[in-house]
Formats: C-alpha cells, sequence, structure tokens
C-alpha cells in the first residue's frame, strides 16, 4: 500500500525540541520530493519545508526558517524534520507530502507546545 | 494581500453544482501558474483532487471523481475548483494552492456546506 506515516509528536515545552519522522511504503521514495506542511488547531494548512528527491534543494518557511531543519534519508525511505526553538503557536498537527503536486498526505502527528 | 484568496464560505443544494474560487494577488498572473486543489474533511488528512494550469497542463488526482474538475477565469485571475451533482459527502474545506517563489503557498480554504 502507498503511504506515509509520521510519528514523534508529543507535549514539549516551549524553547525545547523535537524530531518529527516520516516513513514511506509503497513506492519508490528516493524518486520524490518531499514536504512538511502543518495545522494549527481550527486553522488553515501552512507549508513549512520542502527537500528535493537526492536532498540537494532545499526551501524553508520565513515562520520556521534557522529554526527547523528538513533532511531525508533515502536507504531508510524516511523524511525529517528538526524543530529547534519551539514556541506556542507552533503548535499544529504536521503532515509530510509527496511529490510536485503534494499528492500523498500522511495521516500527520500532533506537536503540542505548552508549559 | 495574500498570495492566493479563497472566500471563507459556500453553501449550494444537493444536485447542483459549486464553483470555488482561489484568486492570486494583483500582479501575479494566474496564467503562469498550476493551481492544486484538496480536500479536507473534518479529522481528516487532506486529499489532492487535481491541479490545472490549462487544458493540455492538468492532472486528476488517483481515484477523483470526474465531476471535480479544474479551470481559471483570466478576467478575474483565479483559479477555479468546480463540484457537479453535489452530494452530501462533498461537505469539506477546501483549499488551493500553488508553488511560488520556492515556496508552497495555500489559500486560507473555503468551507462548503450541502444543504
Amino acid at each position: 500500500e502507498v503511504q506515509l506515516v509520521e510519528s514523534g509528536g508529543d507535549l514539549v515545552q516551549p524553547g525545547g525540541s523535537l524530531r518529527l519522522s516520516c516513513t514511506a511504503s509503497g513506492f519508490i521514495f528516493s524518486s520524490y520530493e518531499m514536504n512538511w506542511v502543518r495545522q494549527a488547531p481550527g486553522k488553515g494548512l501552512e507549508w513549512l519545508s520542502y527537500i528535493s528527491s537526492s536532498g540537494s534543494l532545499i526551501f524553508y518557511a520565513d515562520s520556521v526558517k534557522g529554526r527547523f531543519t528538513i533532511s531525508r534519508d533515502n536507504a531508510k525511505n524516511s523524511l525529517y524534520l528538526q524543530m529547534n526553538s519551539l514556541r506556542a503557536e507552533d503548535t499544529a498537527v504536521y503532515y509530510c507530502a509527496r511529490d510536485a503536486s503534494l499528492g500523498l498526505w500522511g495521516q500527520g502527528t500532533l506537536v503540542t507546545v505548552s508549559s | 494581500q495574500p498570495v492566493l484568496t479563497q472566500p471563507t464560505s459556500l453553501s449550494a443544494s444537493p444536485g447542483a453544482s459549486a464553483r470555488f474560487t482561489c484568486t492570486l494577488r494583483s500582479g501575479i498572473n494566474v496564467g503562469t501558474y498550476r493551481i492544486h486543489w484538496y480536500q479536507q474533511k473534518p479529522g481528516s488528512l487532506p486529499r489532492y483532487l487535481l491541479r490545472y494550469k490549462s487544458d493540455s497542463d492538468n492532472q486528476q488526482g488517483s481515484g477523483v471523481p470526474s465531476r471535480f474538475s479544474g479551470s481559471k477565469d483570466a478576467s478575474t485571475n483565479a483559479g477555479l475548483l468546480l463540484i457537479s451533482g453535489l452530494q452530501s459527502e462533498d461537505e469539506a474545506d477546501y483549499y488551493c494552492a500553488t508553488w511560488y517563489n520556492d515556496a508552497w503557498v495555500f489559500g486560507g480554504g473555503t468551507k462548503l456546506t450541502v444543504l
């Protein structure tokens, strides 16, 4: 089955760090560009970061630039998002999404930033 | 002014058609961009519906019925999502998005009520 499964969401204190993972199955992960997108409670979709299929090209939204780092391990069919200096406004469901149309989404993982 | 602007809500009757608009900011020509559309039901992950740039550059998402279609209105600089034969199960939030200046940009979403 073609799918993406996120993990690593948790309750973390402001200023803390968290690493999210997205594991792909059912398709050739190394052939696809990937993205992270989040959705705060009751809000719309917000794109965070892009990584090319090889990992050589990376882009970030201004809201997370300098705090979040995207990476991937094609041998492990996995995408990552290292999140540092977390703030209350980073509380959201975090999704990984595949390809140039965001054509496949994971089910999301919840990150709550609160003291 | 946001890059993509969507009305917050839309209502239509079962069996009727619904027309969603996604207006690009002044100075950004809709003819240049692929407009992507996503459906999100409460508590669920976003689902890719389709993308449309022109009649020769468009794509239907896997398993998406043909009653969902894309178009553009150059006169209003907007991408369009058209749903014909509305069903109660179409009630959801609909987001448009495009790749702009090395970033994915989402519209704020339109909530469709089928009544």
